[in-house]
């Protein structure tokens, strides 16, 4: 069955310092998303990307945080200057279409220390 | 008011019992609602949409109520490997970003 895949799975950084965080989506699908959850909290949508380009940001996508998908196979999450709060588990997912289900990626905990 | 809201329980239940979860959204322009599963630390997978006629997969069955803002998801007969969170997803518009608004989720264990 096909999988989105992340990398890594775990990163921990220290405060102020860039992340990146690596998703590589099924290959035909059209549809691209960041979601987060931060420990003992509910999954909270961040970005999705359609066509080359973000369609919906939510407020925690602040402009710390930059999606790209830069060769047709990644998409990636960067964070410039990660804060403490930043910690939480960051789930990638795609789909193929408008009204086709998701699938989710199995997450990278990001620790900030 | 919460945009999705869930009874974070836990439910405990013994083996081969009928458990009920329900879930109220805030949102009555709100297009498609989903239940997900969520085992500790890993990623929300799909268990099934709802649809407005209600529908069922197996032991589960899904319920929406659009009149109150109202999801159920009732699973019959449990199972220990049914023990998990369950989280009722909503998707709030009908646009091309398709995002999904989660509620905090129903931990369910299901006991020997």
């Amino acid at each position: 069955e096909p999988e989105v895949t992340q990398t890594p799975s775990h990163q921990v950084t220290q405060m102020g310092q860039e992340v990146i965080l690596r998703c590589v989506p099924i290959s035909n699908h059209l549809y691209f998303y960041w979601y987060r959850q931060i420990l003992g909290q509910k999954v909270e949508f961040l970005v999705s990307f359609y066509n080359n380009e973000i369609s919906e940001k939510s407020e925690i996508f602040d402009d710390q945080f930059s999606v790209e998908r830069p060769d047709g196979s990644n998409f990636t999450l960067k964070i410039r200057s990660t804060k403490l709060e930043d910690s939480a588990m960051y789930f990638c997912a795609s789909k193929i279409g408008q009204g086709s289900g998701y699938t989710f990626g199995s997450g990278t905990r990001l620790t900030v220390v | 008011r919460k945009e999705v809201e869930q009874d974070p329980g836990p439910f405990n239940v013994p083996e081969g019992a009928t458990v009920a979860f329900n879930c109220t959204y805030s949102n009555s322009a709100s297009q498609s609602f989903f239940w997900y599963r969520q085992d500790c630390r890993k990623e929300p997978k799909l268990l099934m949409s709802v649809y407005s006629s209600g529908n069922e997969d197996g032991r589960f069955t899904a319920q929406l109520n659009r009149a109150s803002q109202y999801i159920s998801l009732l699973i019959r007969d449990s199972k220990l490997s049914d023990s998990a969170t369950y989280l009722c997803v909503v998707n709030p518009n009908n646009n091309a970003g398709n995002m999904l608004t989660f509620g905090g989720g129903t931990r369910l264990m299901v006991k020997p």
